[in-house]
């Protein structure tokens, strides 16, 4: 089993819909959880920081169910420039490896 | 803001040559670490460092050396490439010693081998 898994996709998404998907995680000492944004051919940047009581940034929504070791992340209002592949990471302590999920793939369309 | 540099972004190589791809970061990270990407796979972590003066294995480390004299440079050497390594290489840096700390990425070096 891989350690951060993800689904796949595509999710296909009409434009102004909200769309949602998890990561599971294998290792339960894994203690910081990030969700990173990766255009076609880019390096993968930052998207948020997952808290342990969830949290928001504009239309985006990160959950972390730690006795189901997973995260998610939701996304409300789609927009075309939301289109990306969403990847999951996971770190155990600080200092220590990131290990990424393989990606989820969102096409929002009009 | 230069961030984190690779280079170069692009490179083809023969079967058994080898080469060194750089990565430089002025952002005086203690953490830095390399992936390959491959379709489907996300990011794989090669090899990383904790500071100057040492390294790690991670994931996939077989072909592939590394070494760290100085904060700023982390190359990654392919000593023989193979066709298996053909793959997207991105490097990151960060700070270790803040929990939530945000990994900041190259912008990637294409390798084909050929």
């Amino acid at each position: 089993r891989k350690e951060v898994e993800q689904d796949p996709g595509p999710f296909n998404v009409p434009e102004g819909a909200t769309v949602a998907f998890n990561c599971t995680y294998s290792n339960s000492a894994s203690q910081s959880f990030f969700w990173y944004r990766q255009d076609c051919r880019k390096e993968p940047k930052l998207l948020m920081s997952v808290y342990s009581s969830g949290n928001e940034d504009g239309r985006f929504t990160a959950q972390l169910n730690r006795a189901s070791q997973y995260i998610s992340l939701l996304i409300r209002d789609s927009k075309l420039s939301d289109s990306a592949t969403y990847l999951c990471a996971v770190r155990k302590a600080a200092g220590n490896k990131l290990t990424f999920g393989g990606g989820t793939r969102v096409l929002v369309k009009p | 803001n230069a961030g984190v540099t690779q280079t170069p972004k692009f490179q083809v190589l023969k079967t058994g040559q080898s080469m060194t791809l750089q990565c430089a970061q002025d952002m005086n990270h203690e953490y830095m670490s390399w992936y390959r990407q491959d379709p489907g796979m996300g990011l794989r972590l090669i090899h990383y460092s904790v500071g100057a003066g040492i390294t790690d294995q991670g994931e996939v480390p077989n072909g592939y050396n590394v070494s760290r004299s100085t904060t700023e440079d982390f190359p990654l050497r392919l000593l023989s490439a193979a066709p298996s390594q053909t793959s997207v290489y991105f490097c990151a840096s960060s700070t270790p010693t803040v929990k939530d700390t945000e990994a900041f990425f190259g912008q990637g070096t294409r390798l084909t081998v050929v």
